[in-house]
């Protein structure tokens, strides 16, 4: 059971990149790495998923390190509207998908 | 991405009865479905793993008598919350595991609130 870590809270400026870190140092060999963004009274909503090196999608990337003991969700240019929470997830198969306490970034005007 | 969908988004009942929630997946088969529970300004907790024509897996902590899970389609698992009472109260969001590509995901739906009176 991999457990994560990640910052609590983190402000950004509308128009900048920012780049949110994850810790799991007990991921095993079939865990994935997933991101979700959870907004108010909402269910998560998927972002990202990767396995090892960097992954990139419309809307996000995902940078994983070869021993892959932490990863960085990495999102380009932020606007009010990704003021969300950030869960960082890592799983698969048998392993289910326990949520840590998520990042809340706040974007400033 | 695929589609999760849960019924009803929100309901509220008196205290004793019972209520359930239906989870659907809308344009894939999910063998495993799960069940998270989400108290406000809280992450989400994993209540239980549901899998299709099989008993639903139960987390430390959780009364399977009193949140009954059936799993009979490939398509619909349902969480059946038996004599709700206040403390039931909170925000019940189900998933799904998709399996069709290289990896698995898991897509959720978009939560039902609960309110008992």
């Amino acid at each position: 059971l991999a457990k994560t870590t990640q910052p609590i809270s983190m402000d950004s400026y509308e128009g900048q990149e920012v780049n949110i870190t994850c810790s799991h140092n007990n991921i095993a060999t079939n865990d994935y790495i997933t991101w979700y963004q959870q907004f108010p009274s909402q269910g998560p909503r998927f972002i990202i998923q990767g396995y090892k090196t960097k992954v990139t999608n419309e809307v996000a990337s995902l940078f994983i390190p070869a021993d892959r003991k932490s990863s960085t969700l990495s999102l380009p240019r932020v606007s009010l509207s990704d003021t969300a929470v950030y869960y960082c997830l890592v799983g698969a198969g048998a392993n289910n998908l326990f949520f840590g306490t998520g990042t809340r970034l706040t974007v400033i005007p | 991405g695929a589609v999760v969908s849960q019924h009803p988004s929100w309901v509220i009942c008196k205290s004793g009865t019972s209520v359930k929630i239906e989870c659907r997946s809308l344009d894939f088969q999910a063998t495993t479905m799960f069940w998270y529970r989400q108290f406000p300004k809280q992450s989400l907790m994993l209540m239980a793993t549901s899998n299709e024509g099989s008993k639903a897996t139960y987390e430390q902590g959780v009364e399977k008598d009193k949140f009954l899970i059936n799993h009979a389609s490939l398509t619909l698992s349902t969480l059946t919350v038996t004599s709700a009472h206040p403390e039931d109260s909170s925000f019940y969001i189900c998933s799904a595991r998709d399996n069709r590509g290289s990896q698995e995901t898991q897509y959720f739906g978009p939560g039902t609130r609960l309110l008992v009176l």
